[in-house]
């Protein structure tokens, strides 16, 4: 149990439409990641936000967009749904800063189907 | 793409034997965490690495880095059916603040 929170666990939508995902980190750790899990790959990185700011991306459009709140929430905001985008998508709380012992503590996942 | 591979992409042993997979990575990085994940659920954080160890052990899990080689490896003994998941290896950048870098994975299947 790493303490992370993420809703909804399924969700079905169609292209073209928009889409939050939520997700509710350990209490005290200041910086939450989001990444995106296609089957049969490893997870990518899409952004990470630290005290509410966005402090890191990936190679994802304008489209993929967050939010970090004060009470350690957070969402992950996609427009303009493509069917490409029917994936696994994580977040990970962490206290942050990359350092050595910087530790990533994972949710238990949204999967999202685009039709 | 992923920015590391995992070998092998796929490992079938029986309960009792050790499995070992390895895991090359491409940029520096501060640590190299592995995670196991069951059935497309969330990443369960197994063990992490920092850049300055070379070997680390937790349990029944063996863990070694070799930053020269850009190269890790895991190695489960005495292994259990409940082991049965997919492991990632994923480095943390040392110019990227918190971007890990996946590889593709490695499928483990433990039979009884």
């Amino acid at each position: 149990e790493t303490g992370v929170t993420q809703s909804p666990t399924h969700l079905i939508k169609t292209r073209g439409q928009q889409v939050t995902l939520r997700c509710s980190s350990q209490s005290g750790h200041n910086t939450v990641s989001w990444y995106q899990q296609a089957l049969g790959q490893g997870p990518q990185f899409i952004f990470q936000y630290y005290r509410e700011e966005e402090n890191g991306r990936g190679n994802f459009p304008p489209r993929f967009s967050g939010l970090q709140f004060p009470n350690y929430s957070s969402e992950l905001n996609v427009n303009a749904l493509e069917l490409d985008d029917s994936a696994l998508y994580l977040c990970a709380s962490s206290l942050g800063g990359g350092g050595l012992t910087d530790t990533q503590y994972f949710g238990p996942g949204t999967r999202l189907t685009v039709l | 793409s992923q920015q590391g591979e995992e070998d092998p992409q796929a490992l079938s042993i029986q309960e009792g034997e050790n499995a070992t997979m390895n895991c090359s990575y491409k940029t520096s990085i501060n640590n190299l965490q592995w995670y196991r994940q069951n059935s497309g659920r969330g990443l369960v954080h197994l063990i992490l690495i920092r850049s300055n160890e070379r070997e680390k052990h937790s349990g029944r899990l063996r863990v070694t880095l070799d930053t020269s080689k850009k190269s890790s490896s895991l190695l489960i003994t005495a292994s259990r059916a409940a082991d049965t998941a997919s492991y990632f290896c994923a480095g943390l950048p040392s110019d990227s603040w918190g971007k890990l870098q996946f590889g593709a994975g490695t499928q483990v299947v433990v039979t009884p």
